[in-house]
């Protein structure tokens, strides 16, 4: 049982490149989300999305897209990357109803 | 605004008891949660309190005031393993987690 695996581990990226970040859950959880973590803050949504077909905003959107074509997937696109967009990405899970959130092992990114 | 405020970082030693403090403002609560990080990992459930009191599980324990806007984690017999960042979230009115920026705990021998 893998939980929730993310990729790449992590990743060096020029400033301007388009990068997705990949997370996958076996749980069949129906609500995702992908956090951003920075040295000093805490967590911060960037995107959810409370079912398959459906996605919101989270407190830091700008820069970042997501899509949620079935209940697994719930891909991160940062379509033209910038400096301030490095960080630690991680993706987490949770069931409908249920409170606990599951987390992925994370993304490092670079932006240079 | 928002926020989620607890001690940037603390100290103790192996086989003492620790009191992590929380206080939170937000718009609306809907629960409030603890979680522990290790260094380069993510982060794994460790409490939940929706109503007022004390949370027991084990070593640890997590206590709510809600008129306060107030919590805390108590880890009794502290073991070495339990050197780890400890963060304090609430969910909304949104059902939005809020998260504090964490708590690192140093365990001496």
């Amino acid at each position: 049982i893998a939980g929730i695996t993310q990729a790449p581990t992590s990743q060096i990226l020029a400033a301007g490149r388009r990068m997705t970040l990949r997370c996958t859950q076996d749980m069949r959880h129906n609500a995702m989300y992908w956090y951003r973590q920075d040295l000093g803050l805490g967590l911060r949504l960037i995107h959810y999305s409370n079912t398959a077909g459906t996605t919101g905003k989270g407190e830091v959107p700008d820069g970042y897209s997501v899509s949620r074509a079935n209940t697994d997937d719930f891909p991160l696109t940062l379509a033209s990357a910038v400096p301030s967009q490095t960080s630690v990405y991680f993706c987490a899970s949770s069931e409908k109803g249920i409170n606990e959130q599951f987390f992925g092992p994370g993304t490092r990114l670079t932006v240079l | 605004g928002q926020n989620i405020d607890q001690p940037t970082e603390m100290t103790a030693t192996e086989g003492a008891i620790v009191q992590i403090n929380c206080t939170y403002q937000t718009s609306g609560f809907n629960g409030l949660f603890w979680y522990q990080q290790h260094a380069g990992e993510a982060p794994t459930f460790l409490s939940y309190n929706v109503l007022d009191g004390l949370e027991e599980k084990g070593r640890f324990s997590s206590f709510l005031s809600r008129s306060k806007g107030y919590s805390y984690l108590l880890l009794k017999e502290l073991q070495m393993k339990d050197s780890a960042s400890y963060l304090c979230a609430v969910k909304d009115s949104n059902y939005q987690l809020i998260w504090g920026a964490g708590t690192k705990l140093i365990i001496k021998p």
